[in-house]
Order: C-alpha cells, then sequence, then structure tokens
C-alpha cells in the first residue's frame, strides 16, 4: 500500500549542480503534481501533468523541468540548482476530476549550499 | 483566480478546548474546499473535502468544517483538542476544470496540557 514514493528523502547540493527528484504512484491515477513547501508559504505548485503525455507550468516553473515517463512515473529536475531553491518538495497524485483528493509522498527535503 | 487566506499563522489552544481553525477563499466559480493536516516531517493527509453536498463536512480525528458561501468561508473546528491534534493545517481550493490545489500559508495547531 504505497501510495506516492518520493526518492530521495534527503539531498544537500552545491549551487550549480544539477539533480532529479523522482517520483511514483501505484494508485493508477490520471494527474500527478510537484509542489514545493517554504516557510510561511503553505504549498506552491511548481507543475502539474493531466495526463500521461501532458506537463503544465504551475505557479513557481522557473528553474526546474518535468518529465512524465509513463502513467505511474513524474520526475522533477534542477538543472542548475540555487540556494532559492532549497525548500522541502513534495509530488502528489489524484484522478482526473475536479474535488478528486490529491494524494501525497512524504517529501523530500533539498538544501542548496 | 483562486486564492486562499488562513487567518492566523499560530494558535494555541488547551487540551479539551474548542479548536477553531480559519480560512476564506476567493473562486470565481463553486469552489472544492479542502483540509490537509501535516504532522512534523511527513506528508499531507486529507481530514475532509467539501464538494457541494452537505455544506457541513465531517472529516477523521473528530473535526468538522462549515461551508459558508455568503461569507467565503470553509472554518475547521473541533470540540475537544486533544494532544495529538498538534499540526500544522491548510486550508486550500480547487475549482472545476482545474485539478490542481491552490494552499493557504498553514495555521500551526499548538496543544497545551
Amino acid at each position: 500500500n504505497a501510495g506516492v514514493t518520493q526518492t530521495p528523502k534527503f539531498q544537500v547540493l552545491k549551487t550549480g549542480q544539477s539533480m532529479t527528484l523522482q517520483c511514483a504512484q501505484d494508485m493508477n491515477h490520471n494527474s500527478m503534481y510537484w509542489y514545493r513547501q517554504d516557510p510561511g508559504m503553505g504549498l506552491r505548485l511548481i507543475y502539474y501533468s493531466a495526463s500521461e503525455g501532458t506537463t503544465d507550468k504551475g505557479e513557481v516553473p522557473n528553474g526546474y523541468n518535468v518529465s512524465r515517463l509513463n502513467k505511474r512515473e513524474f520526475s522533477l529536475r534542477l538543472e542548475s540548482a540555487a540556494p532559492s531553491q532549497t525548500s522541502v518538495y513534495f509530488c502528489a497524485s489524484s484522478e482526473a476530476r475536479g474535488g478528486n483528493t490529491i494524494y501525497f509522498g512524504e517529501g523530500s527535503w533539498l538544501t542548496v549550499v | 483566480a483562486q486564492s486562499v487566506t488562513q487567518l492566523g499563522s499560530h494558535v494555541s489552544v488547551s487540551e479539551g478546548a474548542l479548536v477553531l481553525l480559519r480560512c476564506n477563499y476567493s473562486s470565481s466559480v463553486p469552489p472544492y474546499l479542502f483540509w490537509y493536516v501535516q504532522y512534523p516531517n511527513q506528508g499531507l493527509q486529507l481530514l475532509l473535502k467539501y464538494t457541494s453536498a452537505a455544506t457541513l463536512v465531517k472529516g477523521i480525528n473528530g473535526f468538522e468544517a462549515e461551508f459558508k458561501k455568503s461569507e467565503t468561508s470553509f472554518h475547521l473546528t473541533k470540540p475537544s483538542a486533544h494532544m495529538s491534534d498538534a499540526a500544522e493545517y491548510f486550508c486550500a481550493v480547487s475549482e472545476e476544470g482545474r485539478r490542481a490545489l491552490t494552499f493557504g500559508s498553514g495555521t500551526r495547531l499548538q496543544v497545551q496540557p
């Protein structure tokens, strides 16, 4: 009963390095999301994928890229990490209808030094 | 555009006291409204949601929320706080045709013995 699984859970990067956050869901959901959480700002949407083969920008997409590899997997890439990207990143998934519950992973803590 | 305002970034109550966490939203169309809870170093868990059925929604752990269209509010309540309720609570909104959630900035609930 895994739900939404994210890796890695913790990562420290140097400024300018690149990395990919991996996410997989086993609930057969069509829609997947990447959010970042910063103190006092709630969760902000980075990118989402309404269905396999489609991706769209959210509120804060600059500095990120995504790939919807298949229905299960949705990865987030930082091409050149910056200290402003220090955050907790959450992957999530849901059925493809408004009002459906969005299920979250456990989070990935990323520090850029 | 949709938005969520949570009044009070920190709320402290005594064990056994009423819990009231405030949420106001703006939406150009009838909204879907959610409350999520986040325990330390964990992902977000759905407490309850409003999807245009009954205006009083009951959730897990004894929480409930009432949708008041005239006040554009969806406040979260629990009659009697328990120590285990200490966590951060997020109100969120989505609309038909937009699956992604827009979150408020969160309210950290502290329960004093």
